[in-house]
């Protein structure tokens, strides 16, 4: 049974700092997403991750996957107050659908001024 | 729409009533997928439509829970008899084809569904 672990829970840093977020997953997959809901909001798409070494970044954030180790690491960069949310991992253990995606409980990011 | 709409964004209801949730999604998108996020806890997939095919219920978690998938795109989601338990945000995604690698889903706002 596929089983996504995301960590911390909860991170609250300061702007200008940088810092990691890790999503690892049990069993095998090639498969990996990255989201960020606001508060009261859609969950929005950051990123989709395909294959061993994989590395996309947008402005500030940059997300990366080991699938080897099983486990995905999303870095922000000079953290703004703007990046205030929460993160999600998503990962399908089965290429070609995403019904069967599991997500970790998420990662609720504070960025203070 | 410009995205996935869901309607209420907000529902009080009573134990033991029914409820329906709504969801449009994008125009076109023929993969349509329900969701329940709980305080604390991770999204929980409920069911799936693609195109005619027939839905995929594998997550509802009892038969008071069922949804309909009319016309290949408004979808709604029928809670009978609810419970404390039931209060959740229930969330609808949709994307262009279910069976595409690395199509992101695309998640309406929610519904905040409490029960009384």
């Amino acid at each position: 049974e596929l089983k996504v672990e995301q960590n911390p829970l909860f991170l609250s840093m300061q702007e200008g700092k940088n810092y990691t977020i890790y999503c690892n997953y049990s069993t095998t997959s090639d498969r990996l997403y990255w989201y960020r809901q606001d508060p009261g909001k859609s969950l929005e798409s950051l990123f989709v991750l395909l294959s061993n070494g994989a590395v996309k970044q947008e402005g500030r954030l940059m997300a990366s996957l080991d699938t080897k180790a099983r486990l995905s690491t999303l870095h922000i960069t000079a953290a703004v107050h703007d990046l205030s949310a929460t993160y999600f991992c998503a990962v399908g253990p089965n290429a070609g659908n995403n019904r069967k995606l599991i997500w970790g409980l998420g990662t609720s990011l504070a960025v203070n001024p | 729409g410009a995205g996935v709409s869901q309607s209420p964004s907000n529902k009080v209801t009573e134990k033991g009533k029914d409820v329906e949730l709504r969801c449009d999604p994008i125009s076109g998108h023929t993969a349509l997928y329900w969701y329940r996020q709980s305080l604390g806890q991770g999204l929980e997939f409920l069911i799936y439509f693609q195109g005619n095919s027939a839905p995929d219920k594998s997550g509802l978690p009892s038969d008071r829970f069922s949804a309909e998938r009319t016309g290949g795109s408004v979808s709604t989601l029928t809670i009978q008899r609810t419970q404390q338990e039931d209060s959740a945000v229930y969330l609808c995604a949709s994307s262009p084809r279910g069976g595409t690698y690395n199509s992101p889903l695309h998640f309406g706002n929610g519904t905040r569904l409490t029960v009384t």
